[in-house]
């Protein structure tokens, strides 16, 4: 168990590319979870996946983003036509059931600067 | 809608101090609150998660207390060292949610 992988770890983007990040969660997990945190703030939630099911979507979430976990392993975030707000940390975590008993594990990180 | 305060916003101690960081929070049917720890630039690392039915937990030097009714939790660090540097998080997880509400953090600096 080498807990939640997140890659890359740093992506420096030119305002209006397309980025796509990863994460793989615990392997028995079958619940994915998606945080942006900006400078000084707490993270504030994206979206969660139950195995390849993304059942929950934050008006943070806008058009430009989607996301995917098509096998129920891992999931993958896309941005396209980045903007400079979109600079972040993105955080992923997964829970092996429920949070409200077994909490949630998260990855170290993707941080996007977008230039 | 759910909101999550941490005060205070930064501490400065002297290693082997007892300190306390405080989080509050507006709506009290929650499930659990967790405390997080993170280094600059770095994830976060859960360090003690209690359960809307619990009053405490503890782990090592850590210890944090919940009162729902009022939407308080402490987390309480014994002998501080200055490998506790870092930003503590505090985060509740909503009734009828899968959804954790953050703070913005304590960033807690322990001077040699």
């Amino acid at each position: 168990d080498t807990g939640v992988s997140q890659d890359p770890r740093h992506k420096i983007t030119k305002r209006g590319q397309n980025v796509t990040f990863r994460c793989d969660p615990i392997s028995e997990h079958n619940r994915l979870y998606w945080y942006r945190q900006t400078l000084g703030q707490g993270p504030e939630f994206l979206t969660y996946f139950q195995n390849e099911a993304q059942l929950e979507k934050s008006r943070l979430l806008s058009d430009r983003f989607s996301a995917e976990r098509p096998k129920g392993s891992f999931s993958t975030l896309e941005i396209q036509r980045t903007e400079q707000g979109d600079s972040a940390m993105y955080l992923c975590a997964s829970s092996l059931g429920r949070p409200t008993s077994y909490g949630y594990t998260f990855g170290s990180g993707t941080r996007l600067t977008v230039v | 809608k759910q909101e999550v305060t941490q005060i205070p916003a930064a501490l400065s101690v002297p290693e082997g101090e007892n300190l306390v960081l405080n989080c509050s929070f507006t709506d009290s049917a929650i499930y659990n609150l967790q405390w997080f720890r993170q280094d600059p630039g770095k994830g976060l690392t859960s360090l003690l998660l209690i359960q809307s039915s619990q009053r405490e937990q503890t782990s090592g030097r850590l210890n944090a207390s919940l009162d729902k009714s009022s939407g308080r939790s402490t987390l309480y660090i014994a002998a501080s060292q200055p490998g506790d540097s870092a930003t503590y998080l505090c985060a509740v997880l909503q009734g009828g949610s899968e959804k954790l509400v953050f703070g913005k953090g304590t960033k807690l600096t322990v001077n040699p």
